[in-house]
């Protein structure tokens, strides 16, 4: 079983739409979540920290339930320029903070 | 703030040639830097951890002598692909962490695309 688990996709959704991803975590221990944006071809980028109580920045929303290791976000609105993969990270956390990316969900919005 | 550059971006190399990568943090100081490898449709998988000063870490079947780091400053990490076969093409990223801004998470250089003919 991967440490950190996705829905690889494809989305197709159309402008406007919500559409929400989730990802499941194995190791109990790990301390800190994010959600990360990469286009094609590209490196990933930091769109977002998800926090206990849950989190929003603009159409994003990012949720965390440590009790079920799960992890979602949620995207309102969607626009054709969120179209990329979403990836899913869990900070491992202990001595060297490694990070453990999700395989990434794709999300192809659809004018 | 947080940028962390990586050179060179793009490298095709022959079979049997060494490669170097370098990743650089420009505004903080990093103390580790992680460095990812990735292939086609599939996500980031952690090769190393990257320690300023000592040696680096390696993760479970990942060759320390076909892939040598040397983190010698602060802002520094290298990335050496000895004797590169076709099977290491792949797209590498480095990243680190300015701990000043912790809750931004980690900073990711531009990644190097590496293909061995």
């Amino acid at each position: 079983r991967k440490e950190v688990e996705q829905d690889p996709g494809p989305f197709n959704v159309p402008e406007g739409a919500t559409v929400a991803f989730n990802c499941t975590y194995s190791n109990s221990a790990s301390q800190s979540f994010f959600w990360y944006r990469q286009d094609c071809r590209k490196e990933p980028k930091l769109l977002m920290s998800v926090y206990s109580s849950g989190n929003e920045d603009g159409r994003f929303t990012a949720q965390l339930n440590r009790a079920s290791q799960y992890i979602s976000l949620l995207i309102r609105d969607s626009k054709l320029s969120d179209s990329a993969t979403y990836l899913c990270v869990v900070n491992r956390g202990g001595a060297t903070n490694k990070l453990i990316f999700g395989t990434g969900t794709l999300l192809a919005v659809q004018p | 703030g947080a940028v962390v550059s990586q050179h060179p971006s793009r490298v095709i190399c022959k079979s049997g040639t060494s490669v170097k990568i370098e990743c650089r943090s420009l505004d903080f100081q990093a103390t580790t830097m992680f460095w990812y490898r990735q292939f086609p449709k599939q996500s980031l998988m952690l090769m190393a951890t990257s320690n300023e000063g000592s040696k680096a870490t390696y993760e479970q079947g990942v060759e320390k002598d076909k892939f040598l780091i040397n983190h010698a400053s602060l802002t520094l990490s290298t990335l050496t692909v000895a004797s590169a076969h076709p099977e290491d093409s792949s797209f590498y990223i480095c990243s680190a962490r300015d701990r000043a801004r912790a809750n931004y998470g980690y900073t990711f250089g531009s990644g190097t695309r590496l293909t061995v003919v």
